[in-house]
């Protein structure tokens, strides 16, 4: 099984660019999640999809994060512009259950710099 | 979620047994224990997860306190590869609510 994979694993870019993470979770997982992790908030849950719709973006940080999974083995997450304070690791994770008992699998994350 | 309390860092020899305290005074009854793990540049990795009941599995065992109120975490032999961040939490929904975990040093 080859897990979850999220590309790029490094990101630089500049101020104002768009930048695009993209996953690919687990086949035959029905749930999908993204998080941040810093240094100052460490790991946050950003959004998450049960069969590519989103259930809960309340901790997407603002109108300039956007996510979508057009089908069941792809999800992007994009920022347009990006902003300095973006720069954080991105982690996706799937899980084949919802709810307690449900394990999460993580992906090796994406970090993103901007500058 | 409730939330969870653990020592912020410890160390444990290389072959000994690593036994990680967590404090979750307020857990509900359908709330359950989740132990994960972040290994330097890597993405959290679960490790075990119970909800009354001791757990072992072959990576660690999980002694939950009658009351619900604590468990600790047991890594049985530690290894060098077990340095890492460990995070309790507790968990009722698909929500993984992370705190800062406890830094657990395995020295040689």
């Amino acid at each position: 099984d080859a897990g979850v994979i999220q590309s790029p694993r490094h990101e630089v870019t500049e101020m104002g660019q768009e930048v695009t993470l993209r996953c690919k979770p687990i086949s035959g997982h029905d749930y999908l999640f993204w998080y941040r992790q810093t240094m100052m908030r460490g790991l946050e849950l950003l959004i998450y999809f049960n069969n590519n719709v989103p259930i809960d973006d309340s901790g997407m940080p603002e109108d300039r994060f956007s996510a979508k999974m057009p089908n069941a083995s792809f999800s992007t997450l994009k920022i347009q512009p990006s902003e300095p304070r973006d720069s954080a690791v991105y982690f996706c994770a799937s899980s084949p259950l919802a709810g307690a008992g449900g394990e999460l699998f993580f992906g090796e994350g994406s970090r993103l710099t901007v500058l | 979620d409730a939330k969870t309390t653990q020592p912020p860092s410890m160390d444990c020899a290389e072959g000994r047994a690593a036994n990680l305290p967590c404090n979750h005074s307020t857990i509900s009854g359908n709330e359950y224990v989740y132990w994960y793990r972040q290994i330097h540049s890597q993405g959290p990795q679960y490790i075990i997860h119970g909800l009354k009941n001791n757990e072992t599995n072959e990576m660690a065992s999980l002694i939950i306190t009658e009351d619900r109120k604590s468990s600790t975490l047991i890594l049985p032999h530690a290894t060098l590869r077990d340095t890492a961040v460990y995070y309790c939490i507790v968990r009722v929904d698909y929500k993984l609510s992370f705190g800062a975990g406890t830094t657990v040093t395995v020295r040689a």
